[in-house]
């Protein structure tokens, strides 16, 4: 099976900050990779699929990159609303996915 | 407006079984694969199972393999999990969620959860 490990678990930003979170795949997924943002109580939201394509209704601060094994969401400046959780998923294996384990942003 | 709604859950002793149901509207439910992630508390996504647009082709966790079952009626735009043989482990909210365009894909429609107690 494929493991996503994401690094950091937690990081502490302060608004107006570039933030970035990998994502790495213990085999090559090629871009058949997501990610989503969890906010508490609420269900995970869609921001970016296939690697580096924007969810429609996504702000554009919001990007992804990588392709293989590595991979990144990079929010160019953090705003109030972005303090969340994110996880990346592998779409890669038919109908087996996995997410990584998850990285909060908190305020610093 | 696209749309997934969970429900089923609630609380069952080590052992005991559970169905959830996912009624989906807004959207051509038998053009699309779903699947069921859930999130035990205080941790992070788990994904649980998922099906293809028709039915035909399912896969499960290996945590779960063998004790749960997903299925779908696509004539009742509904998706289920059948849960057997629960164990404490099993105790998280169960979301059902919509696959991008193809099934092998990102999923961009999350229900709200059902939660699913574990316990004696």
């Amino acid at each position: 099976d494929i493991q996503m490990t994401q690094s950091p678990s937690t990081l502490s930003a302060s608004v107006g900050d570039r933030v970035t979170i990998t994502c790495r795949a213990s085999q090559s997924i090629s871009s058949w990779l997501a990610w989503y943002q969890q906010k508490p109580g609420k269900a995970p939201n869609l921001l970016i699929y296939k690697a580096s394509s924007l969810e429609s209704g996504v702000p554009s601060r919001f990007s992804g990159s990588g392709s293989g094994t590595e991979f990144t969401l990079t929010i160019s400046s953090l705003q109030p609303d972005d303090f969340a959780t994110y996880y990346c998923q592998q779409y890669d294996s038919y109908l087996t996915w996995t997410f990584g384990q998850g990285t909060k942003v908190e305020i610093k | 407006e696209v749309q997934l709604l969970e429900s089923g859950g609630g609380l069952v002793q080590p052992g005991g079984s559970l169905r959830l149901s996912c009624a989906a509207s807004g959207f051509t439910f038998g053009s699309y694969g779903m699947s069921w992630v859930r999130q035990a508390p205080g941790k992070g996504l788990e994904w649980v199972s998922a099906i293809s647009d028709s039915g035909g082709s399912t896969d499960h966790a290996d945590s779960v393999k063998g004790r749960f079952t997903i299925s779908r009626d696509n004539s009742k735009n509904t998706l289920y999990l059948q849960m057997n043989s629960l164990r404490a482990e099993d105790t998280a909210v169960y979301y059902c969620a919509k696959s991008r365009l193809v099934t092998r894909d990102s999923m961009d429609v999350w229900g709200q959860g059902t939660t699913v107690t574990v316990s004696s």
